[in-house]
């Protein structure tokens, strides 16, 4: 069935890059989309990118789409504090309604 | 902007209660959802509708049940609330098939 894998966990300092890897099985997908939830609040929508494109740039963020390796990435440059968050992976799959999610990923930034 | 907004940020029930939680958007949207997260699990899809008095079951959607009945409401219900039901509910809206999920801020339900 259609899957979407995120690493748990990702650690980095103040100030350097992060990045964000997604993996997904479903190639017939139309977008994906990056989600960012803060401490105890619900999920905001980030940023997306339609399945034709291969890479986005908004301000401090990077999407890079691979189609041939369905992997997904989300660089943040300049990492801050305010960007300790929760970020979730999702792709529309071949569903009418539904986003098929990752399991997110937890962004730590060490001082 | 799109405004999803949920009925209790935090809420306690006993086990055996019947626990309504009610989620409102204001933007018109075709299609409301309900998720649940749980740590290490992301989010699983309970419930979604994709017009009023339409329902379909995601993922997970035992001992839930859902009502529609404007367009603007969806109402998730546990008949009979568990202790494996305490996790935090997430209520989303979209426009229309495939688009992006407007997110309401969540309810944190503990149920003793």
């Amino acid at each position: 069935g259609e899957d979407v894998e995120q690493s748990l966990f990702l650690s980095v300092r103040e100030g350097d890059s992060s990045v964000i890897n997604c993996t997904y099985t479903d190639s017939s997908s139309t977008y994906l989309y990056w989600y960012k939830q803060e401490p105890g609040a619900g999920l905001q929508l980030l940023t997306y990118i339609f399945s034709n494109m291969d890479m986005k740039q908004d301000q401090r963020l990077t999407v890079l789409l691979n189609k041939k390796d369905k992997h997904l990435s989300l660089r943040i440059a300049d990492t801050q504090t305010g960007d300790s968050a929760i970020y979730f992976c999702a792709e529309t799959g071949d569903s009418n309604y539904q986003l098929i999610w990752g399991a997110g990923t937890k962004l730590i930034i060490k001082p | 902007d799109v405004k999803v907004t949920q009925s209790s940020r935090y809420l306690v029930k006993r086990t055996g209660e019947k626990v309504f939680l009610e989620c409102v958007q204001d933007m018109d949207h075709e299609n409301m959802f309900w998720y649940r997260q749980d740590p290490g699990l992301g989010l699983r899809l309970i419930y979604f509708s994709y017009d009023v008095k339409m329902k379909e079951k995601g993922d997970i959607p035992e001992g839930y049940s859902v009502s529609r009945e404007k367009k603007e409401r969806f109402s998730l219900i546990l008949e009979s609330a568990s202790t494996n039901q305490t996790s935090m509910y997430l209520c989303a809206s979209s426009r229309d098939t495939g688009y992006e999920q407007y997110f309401g801020p969540g309810t944190r339900l503990t149920v003793t």
